[in-house]
């Protein structure tokens, strides 16, 4: 079926590189799109990915390879602000289904 | 510009109760989306809407339904509240293909 894989949680270290991956089993979707959501608040678009190669934004950068199955957001000099739950969508062009992750939770430790 | 608003921000229904959320939006945006997001979980998507007067079914459907009368507005509704609809609901809109922007989102408790 349809679906997108990320981990559950990943710990990381303030000032410290961090990556999230994403993986999904199908096909036939316009691109890959990352959200960071903090506790208590509403998912806010982070980066986009329509085609293979990696997209920079500051400190954010995503990654997608079709070919491989896979993306993942890369985060860099990580803050304690960026403590929060990241989420991986797709947006399948079969069904028009919109696709959610269920989310990654980052831990930054001091 | 407001973005994406939602009302109420928090609600509390008995068993049974009905309700209706009303989310608006002011950037002029074709699509509209109702999710829900259980403690824990990523989001699962309700019903779409692609444009005024146009409404279509998401993954989880079942005890929701909405009305797009109006392009900036997508109302979501509940006809008979059951405990498994307590959760936390935000209304989106935008491309789907690119970026979606997220109202506050309302909380949601059925006794």
């Amino acid at each position: 079926g349809q679906s997108l894989e990320q981990p559950s949680e990943v710990t990381a270290v303030e000032g410290a590189i961090v990556q999230i991956n994403c993986t999904y089993q199908t096909s036939g979707f316009y691109g890959l799109s990352w959200y960071q959501q903090h506790d208590g608040g509403a998912p806010t678009f982070l980066s986009y990915n329509g085609l293979d190669g990696l997209e920079e934004t500051g400190r954010f950068s995503s990654f997608l390879s079709r070919s491989d199955s896979y993306g993942y957001l890369l985060l860099q000099e990580l803050q304690m602000k960026d403590s929060a739950s990241y989420f991986c969508s797709i947006y399948m062009d079969s069904n028009y289904q919109l696709i959610w992750g269920a989310g990654t939770k980052l831990i930054i430790k001091p | 510009n407001a973005g994406v608003t939602q009302t109420p921000k928090f609600r509390v229904l008995k068993t049974g109760q009905s309700m209706t959320l009303l989310c608006a939006q002011d950037m002029n945006h074709e699509y509209m989306y109702w999710y829900r997001q259980d403690p824990g979980m990523g989001l699962r998507l309700i019903h779409y809407s692609v444009g005024e007067g146009t409404t279509a079914k998401g993954e989880v459907p079942d005890g929701y339904n909405v009305s797009r009368l109006k392009k900036q507005n997508f109302l979501l509704g509940l006809e008979s509240a059951a405990p498994s609809q307590t959760s936390v609901y935000f209304c989106a809109s935008g491309d789907p293909t690119y970026e979606q922007y997220f109202g506050p989102g309302t909380r949601l408790t059925v006794t």
